[in-house]
């Protein structure tokens, strides 16, 4: 496929336990973003890559959140000793190097935590 | 720093009826601002840019959006409405990080459209 895929599409976990939540972006796509979407709201920023350089990490709420792209494509987004708050929907999204290219976000993985 | 501000968490229109959907921005430089659409359990689709360029921009599935910097705003229309047309509407500003050289989105809290017979 041509789209950004996230999986799981969606995720069950009870508090306290870690989670890893994966994302492969458009091929050859520099740039890659997670945004966090608690329900009703809009998405908010959580880190920024460009190839496998993460530059922004501002918007990760504690850290318990860790994000990586180790080889510049995939990226893997893992959020320790879960907590009731962290529900939300995590939505990937890429583009390329230009900034004035479009972003391409993925279907998102809902987390749900118990 | 730049801000969204969408106007109307849900609104309801009847099919066939002008949809019009608003956003304010707050930004300390020219902005570019996005509209997407999001549908149930999906991610989010681009339907229009402003980038500086013509003020009236027109996107997809109908919808068209005009920046008026005197109103700071950046209001999403429709003439006529369809009920595949509801779903989730996000306002967005581009954030730019110039030390970085790159920007990030910065996403309004969404309004909901109901399109109703």
């Amino acid at each position: 496929g041509a789209g950004v895929s996230q999986s799981p599409r969606y995720k069950v976990a009870k508090r306290g336990q870690d989670v890893a939540l994966r994302c492969d972006p458009i091929s050859g796509h520099v740039s890659l973003f997670w945004y966090q979407q608690a329900l009703g709201q809009g998405p908010e920023f959580l880190t920024y890559f460009q190839n496998e350089a993460q530059l922004d990490k501002s918007g990760l709420p504690s850290d318990r959140f860790f994000a990586e792209r180790p080889e510049g494509s995939v990226s893997t987004l893992k959020i320790q000793r879960t907590q009731q708050e962290d529900s939300a929907v995590y939505l990937c999204a890429s583009r390329l190097r230009t900034e004035n290219s479009p972003l391409h976000f993925g279907n998102g993985t809902r987390l749900t935590v118990t | 720093a730049q801000s969204v501000t969408q106007l109307g968490s849900h609104v309801s229109v009847s099919e066939g009826a002008l949809v019009l959907l608003r956003c304010n921005y707050s930004s300390s430089v020219p902005p570019y601002l996005f509209w997407y659409v999001q549908y149930p359990n999906q991610g989010l689709q681009l339907l229009l840019k402003y980038t500086s360029a013509a003020t009236l921009v027109k996107g997809i599935n109908g919808f068209e959006a005009e920046f008026k910097k005197s109103e700071t705003s950046f209001h999403l229309t429709k003439p006529s409405a369809h009920m595949s047309d509801a779903a989730e509407y996000f306002c967005a500003v581009t954030l730019l990080m110039f030390s970085g050289g790159y920007n990030k989105l910065i996403f309004g809290a969404g309004t909901r459209l109901a399109v109703h017979p």
